[in-house]
């Protein structure tokens, strides 16, 4: 069975660093094929992709958000990181983590969500 | 970047009717190995999103179906056969042909 949850800060200040982590159980990031996705949505708004981490630690960033993502992964304790530099209210959204496989090129399963409000 | 255009529904829709929502994309999303890197996923209210189909028309696990994908390498439909109260949300296409990766704005089903 395979579950993700996210976990982070909830609340923080403009230009402080956003940590995120995604902690999943039912697979690991180690098998050939497998990998994490970031995705975040602010409240009433769409869905944007914001990187994803592979198997072999490709990794791949959305450039609108330019320098300030870092996606990271610690396969022995299944969990994947996602750290946002300098944030600012346009920051504020649920952010989740999902998996993906290769081959099939989809977000298979989903964790529930974390809510990050950036608040002066 | 490949746009993702979503269209709107005639809501509400009425209970046991069909919808079909279109989705386009600027780039074709055709793959040279002839599978076509286009998902659908319903957001529920208060929930993740959740996969509903890949590769254009093919149904993830446990889907219903009800749920049809259909379209060429830029333009797609998702149909609902007789709608129902729980296909209530928003639904989003999505590329995967490329990165970065993008999502359609979304559309809101609602029943009557």
């Amino acid at each position: 069975q395979v579950t993700l949850k996210e976990s982070g800060p909830g609340i923080l200040q403009p230009s402080q660093t956003l940590s995120l982590t995604c902690t999943f159980s039912g697979f690991s990031l180690s098998t050939y094929g497998m990998g994490v996705g970031w995705i975040r949505q602010p409240s009433g708004k769409g869905l944007e992709w914001l990187a994803n981490i592979w198997w072999d630690d490709d990794k791949y960033y959305n450039p609108s958000l330019k320098n300030r993502l870092t996606i990271s992964k610690d396969t022995s304790n299944n969990q994947a990181f996602l750290k946002i530099t300098n944030v600012d209210t346009a920051d504020t959204a649920t952010y989740y983590c999902a998996r993906i496989a290769s081959y099939y090129w989809y977000f298979d399963f989903w964790g529930p969500g974390t809510m990050v409000t950036v608040s002066s | 970047d490949i746009v993702m255009t979503q269209g709107a529904l005639p809501n509400p829709v009425p209970s046991g009717e069909s919808a079909s929502i279109t989705c386009q994309s600027s780039k074709s999303l055709l793959h040279s190995n002839g599978k076509t890197y286009l998902n659908w996923y319903l957001q529920r209210p208060g929930q993740s999103p959740q996969l509903l189909i890949y590769w254009m028309s093919t149904r993830a696990s446990g889907v219903s179906d009800r749920f049809s994908g259909s379209g060429s390498g830029t333009d797609f439909t998702l149909k609902i056969s007789s709608v129902e109260a729980e296909d209530v949300g928003v639904y989003y296409c999505q590329q995967f042909l490329e990165y970065p990766l993008t999502f359609g704005s979304g559309t809101k089903l609602e029943i009557k």
